[in-house]
């Protein structure tokens, strides 16, 4: 099994700062990679594939990188609405996801 | 566009089988470029990818679970199933079905559209 881990755990930012969150699986995973977004009581929403394919309608400020066994979500300018919980997934075998980081308001 | 909805019983005793519809709507359950599949998530905690079917009907399923686990779908009602065994209070979760979208040769897997998901609590 592929073992998925990220980092922080959480975060406490301010709207406008940029926000990095890390992902690293437990052996090489190529490009197959994917982030998700989820707000409480909701289910988890598609950000990014494939690493850095931004899935259509997510707003440019998001944006992923990575290949291997590291990978970052980067969020350029956090607005009020990315308060959430993100998740990384991987597909390079049974698909499993990362424990998650939260995000929440400093 | 495509909208998945879960539905069934919220309450399971111990060492029943949970059964779970998820009814796709606004699109074809049938095309060849989707799969479909289950994932779960107990209260306060992570995901876990349960299993997924395809159009053909052959299944996989994660091997944490494949002994309990049967996929099933019947695409003359846009829907497929989820049924898992031998439940326990570990078993407790929001069970979501998803479309499994593919590209990259079918290497790069991700969940699009997601249904809202539905309670599943496992207690006498």
């Amino acid at each position: 099994d592929i073992q998925m881990t990220q980092s922080p755990s959480s975060l406490s930012a301010s709207v406008g700062d940029r926000v990095t969150i890390t992902c690293r699986a437990s052996q090489s995973i190529s490009s197959y990679l994917n982030w998700y977004q989820q707000k409480p009581g909701k289910a988890p929403k598609p950000l990014i594939h494939a690493a850095s394919s931004l899935q259509s309608g997510v707003p440019s400020r998001f944006s992923g990188s990575g290949s291997g066994t590291d990978f970052t979500l980067t969020i350029s300018s956090l607005q009020p609405e990315d308060f959430a919980t993100y998740y990384c997934q991987q597909s390079y075998s049974t698909p499993s996801f990362g424990p998650g980081t939260k995000v929440d308001i400093k | 566009q495509v909208q998945l909805q879960e539905s069934g019983p919220g309450l399971v005793k111990p060492s029943q089988t949970l059964s779970l519809t998820c009814t796709v709507s606004g699109g074809s359950i049938s095309s060849g470029s989707y799969y479909w599949s289950w994932i779960r998530q107990p209260a306060g905690k992570g995901l876990e990818w349960i299993g997924r079917i395809y159009t053909s009907g052959s299944t996989n399923y994660n091997p944490s679970l494949k002994s309990r686990v049967t996929i099933s779908v019947d695409t003359s009602k846009k829907q497929f199933f989820l049924k898992l065994s031998s439940v326990t209070a570990a078993d407790t979760a929001v069970y979501y079905c998803a479309r499994v979208l593919v590209a990259a040769g079918g290497w790069v897997e991700w969940f699009d559209p997601w249904g809202q998901g539905t309670l599943v609590t496992v207690s006498s």
